[in-house]
């Protein structure tokens, strides 16, 4: 089982649809969860963090958080083709202590058709 | 904003030759990571650095060597580079969990 695992995809949602892109992983232990925005030949862009149970919303972007089903959702509200995007799932990694070693999940290929 | 700037964005050099890259970060942070990043391998960590002179493994260290004798300055070292080790490397920084990440550097190993 890898440690975070995400659906490659691609979703295809039209304009304006709600995307909802989701991640999972394996170490209960895990207490910092992000997600990131990579465009193609472009380097990860960080959009959210969460720490605590429940969502947390950032504009048009919300990230929930399921500690005890252990999976990291991000939801993407009035989706636009600039959207369009491979989103990357990060956990802190087991036993990181201050190191600040992530493990990110493959990501998934968002296409927002117009 | 957060800083990370890589010493170059595209590279071309030949197998078997010292290959240099250089990542520096203005934000005083702890933490330093080099990544390489393939088509349908995803991010894969080389190395990373918790401190100045502080370094260790990642996944995939085989071939590469870093330094980091500043705190802003983390060096990633292909001591004989071989044609496997074409990739988009990329560089990122932190303080606590949040990864900053460089534009990369596509190297091409001919």
């Amino acid at each position: 089982q890898k440690e975070v695992e995400q659906n490659s995809g691609p979703l295809s949602v039209p304009e304006g649809a709600i995307a909802s892109l989701n991640c999972t992983y394996s170490d209960r232990g895990s207490q910092s969860f992000f997600w990131y925005r990579q465009y193609s030949g472009k380097s990860p862009e960080l959009i959210m963090s969460i720490y605590s149970n429940g969502d947390k919303e950032d504009g048009r972007f919300t990230a929930q958080l399921n500690k005890a089903s252990q999976y990291v959702s991000l939801l993407i509200r009035d989706s636009q083709p600039s959207d369009s995007a491979t989103y990357l799932c990060a956990v802190n990694a087991r036993g990181s202590g201050n190191t600040g070693k992530l493990i990110f999940g493959q990501g998934t290929t968002l296409q927002v058709k117009p | 904003d957060v800083k990370v700037t890589q010493s170059s964005r595209y590279l071309v050099k030949r197998t078997g030759e010292k290959v240099f890259l250089e990542c520096v970060q203005d934000m005083d942070h702890e933490n330093m990571f080099w990544y390489r990043q393939d088509p349908g391998l995803g991010l894969r960590l080389i190395y990373f650095s918790y401190d100045v002179k502080m370094k260790e493994k990642g996944d995939i260290p085989e071939g590469y060597s870093v330094s980091r004798e500043k705190k802003e300055r983390f060096s990633l070292i292909l001591e004989s580079a071989s044609t496997n080790q074409t990739s988009m490397y990329l560089c990122a920084s932190s303080g606590t969990f949040e990864q900053y990440f460089g534009p990369g550097t596509r190297l091409t190993v001919t």
